[in-house]
């Protein structure tokens, strides 16, 4: 079993639709990120969060460290926001490890 | 902030021959760099990651090696290149003070023939 787990794998949506990806992990953490891929490779980071929320735009990031679950959420999506999104963590430790989920592949359709 | 250069781009090898794919790092001094191998249609994959010159931790066995020889440079590299090899690599760095956020390379697409 992987130390991350994301859900859904892939996800169609039209646009303007709400999207919400979720994050389970089975480790302690000090942090999580999530990530966004876009077909020709590059990473960004979206958010780093150890708790509570944050809001950038119209992406939205949860985490309950208690239950172990991230949420990203996204208001009015378009197809410019059609990516892989990938949630990741930094183990606790001092190890400074990641470990990442497979990802979230998100199709926007118009 | 951090700006990470990683070339090259694109790479075709072919089995046997060596690697060197290079990431430096500037805006910042003494990060934590790290190595990720992304197989086709998985995960991301934590090969190496150094907190310092000439501190290096590898995560799985494999055929690759890294070295860091000045603090902003990270190097992977391979001997002989196996076709198992073949992937998208990332080079990414993190400040060592609690919180930093994770900067990523546009990364390097490897075929191995």
């Amino acid at each position: 079993k992987n130390e991350v787990e994301q859900s859904p794998q892939n996800l169609t949506a039209q646009e303007g639709e709400f999207i919400t990806i979720n994050c389970s992990y089975s480790v302690g953490i000090s942090a999580l990120h999530w990530l966004q891929q876009h077909p020709g490779g590059g990473i960004v980071s979206l958010f780093m969060l150890s708790s509570g929320k944050k809001k950038h735009g119209r992406l939205i990031a949860t985490i309950n460290i208690q239950e172990k679950h991230s949420s990203l959420h996204i208001t009015a999506s378009h197809p410019r926001d059609s990516a892989v999104y990938i949630c990741a963590v930094i183990t606790q430790g001092g190890s400074e490890k990641l470990v990442f989920g497979k990802g979230t592949k998100l199709t926007v359709n118009p | 902030s951090q700006t990470i250069h990683q070339w090259p781009a694109t790479l075709v090898q072919p089995v046997g021959s060596p690697l060197s794919l290079e990431c430096t790092v500037e805006g910042t001094s003494n990060p934590n760099l790290y190595w990720y191998r992304q197989a086709a249609g998985r995960g991301l994959q934590l090969l190496f990651y150094s907190v310092g010159i000439g501190q290096i931790s590898s995560e799985v066995p494999q055929n690759l090696s890294a070295s860091r020889p000045q603090d902003r440079q990270f190097i992977l590299s391979s001997k002989k290149l196996l076709l198992s090899d073949s992937g998208f690599y990332l080079c990414a760095c993190k400040l060592t003070t609690v919180n930093s956020p994770l900067h990523f390379g546009n990364g390097t697409r490897l075929t191995v023939t």
